[in-house]
């Protein structure tokens, strides 16, 4: 069983379109997160929720709505998309030490490689 | 802000020759994390340094984490082609609820 599973892996779409990836978590973990990898490799945070709540909110454009239906689901809406938009956008999930603020390790999912046109 | 910054970007080894990838923060940290991502995969965890001076060994891989917790470092012995992959540290800041900070990550090509 894949334990953070991200749909679809890969779209292609034009400029404008708007478009969802979709993560779940099998791992009973209370905070997801998504981030950007651009052509150069770079991870970038850009939402954090930890039980449903939003807790990470970088500087993304509001084209970018993050929405957790549940604490094991967090999926992505991009609206009006852009051709500065393709990327390989990676859902991550942790859990939250006793006694801390913080969270452990990050679980990543496979990717979902967005093109666009 | 805090930063992490990773140096080198690139590495190409020849099988068989050490590598290492240098992480040094602009602010003290709680704990350093490293990750693999090989090529078209995703960051898989490798370990996580949480003590001043800490080092930490995995088979060929020998991790350390710098007094001051501002610095750490990743070693791997006599590299195989299947080290081949970005290396990322990823530092988290101290008290209360700190992001992990990645770095721009080291990739590593190895040459048989």
């Amino acid at each position: 069983d894949t334990a953070v599973s991200q749909t679809p892996k890969y779209l292609v779409t034009q400029m404008g379109n708007d478009k969802s990836i979709k993560c779940e978590q099998n791992l009973g973990h209370d905070t997801m997160y998504w981030y950007k990898q651009d052509s150069k490799k770079f991870l970038k945070i850009m939402f954090s929720y930890n039980n449903k709540e939003l807790i990470i909110n970088e500087t993304v454009p509001n084209r970018f709505s993050p929405k957790s239906p549940d604490k094991a689901h967090l999926n992505l809406h991009i609206n009006s998309l852009e051709l500065g938009d393709s990327a390989v956008y990676f859902c991550a999930s942790s859990r939250r030490l006793p006694g801390t603020a913080n969270t452990g390790e990050l679980f990543f999912g496979e990717g979902s490689r967005l093109t666009v046109l | 802000g805090q930063q992490v910054m990773q140096i080198p970007q690139y590495q190409h080894v020849q099988e068989g020759e050490d590598f290492t990838t240098y992480c040094n923060s602009s602010t003290t940290l709680s704990n350093i994390q490293w990750y693999k991502q090989r090529p078209g995969g995703h960051p898989v965890f490798l370990i996580q340094l949480v003590k001043s001076g800490e080092v930490k060994k995995q088979k060929r891989l020998t991790f350390q984490f710098g007094e001051a917790k501002k610095n750490s470092s990743l070693h791997i012995t006599a590299t195989q082609t299947t080290d081949v992959g970005t290396y990322f540290c990823a530092g988290r800041g101290s008290g209360g609820y700190n992001k992990l900070i990645f770095g721009a990550g080291t990739r590593l090509a190895v040459h048989p």
